[in-house]
């Protein structure tokens, strides 16, 4: 079993439509998790953090963790075609090892 | 925010060659740097871990002799790439965290080695 599952997707949401991406964890003791953005050809860019569980909202973003699931989900609201990317989770328990899910390819559609 | 720092962001080299990648940590100490490979299409695929001042420790598969990491300082780890093959071409990645724990990984801009 992988430490950090997502669905490779691709997803698809219209403009202005919610997006939710989900990830789950084999790990129960991780502690921190982390959802980042990668465009083609480009770095990831970390864009949200969570740490208790409970949802966590920057901006058109929210995360969602339930450690008892072991589950963590990403929700983007008023998606825009710039949002079209791949979205890595990533999971960690003391932050000597970082577990990256495949990555979910979204595409918000104009 | 934190920023690494990586460069080249792309390099051509010919078969054969040797290439060295840097990777800086500009506004912090990065006691430990993770390095990465990602092919097209592909997740990343962790290569190497490095710490400062001690040897790195590579995953299983990755050619500790042919991928070399020195991590001589808390703000620069290099990688370079050995006797390279177009095998080797690849994007790759350098990430640190800015202090152990919970902070996350903060990645270079990668660069795009192109061996051929």
């Amino acid at each position: 079993q992988k430490e950090v599952e997502q669905n490779s997707g691709p997803l698809s949401v219209p403009e202005g439509a919610i997006a939710s991406l989900n990830c789950t964890y084999s790990d129960r003791v991780s502690q921190s998790f982390f959802w980042y953005r990668q465009y083609s050809g480009k770095s990831p860019e970390l864009i949200m953090s969570i740490y208790s569980n409970g949802d966590k909202e920057d901006g058109r973003f929210t995360a969602q963790l339930n450690k008892a699931s072991q589950y963590v989900s990403l929700l983007i609201r008023d998606s825009q075609p710039s949002d079209s990317a791949t979205y890595l989770c990533a999971v960690t328990h003391t932050g000597n090892q970082f577990y990256f899910g495949t990555g979910t390819s979204l595409t918000v559609i104009p | 925010g934190a920023v690494v720092s990586q460069h080249p962001s792309w390099v051509i080299c010919k078969s054969g060659t040797s290439v060295k990648i840097e990777c800086r940590s500009l506004d912090f100490q990065a006691t430990t740097m993770f390095w990465y490979r990602q092919f097209p299409k592909q997740s990343l695929m962790l290569m190497a871990t490095s710490n400062e001042g001690s040897k790195a420790t590579y995953e299983q598969g990755v050619e500790k002799d042919k991928f070399l990491i020195n991590h001589a300082s808390l703000t620069l780890s290099t990688l370079t790439v050995t006797s390279a093959h177009p095998e080797d071409s690849s994007f790759y990645i350098c990430s640190a965290p800015t202090r152990q724990g919970d902070s996350p990984l903060h990645f270079g801009n990668g660069t795009r080695l192109t061996v051929t």
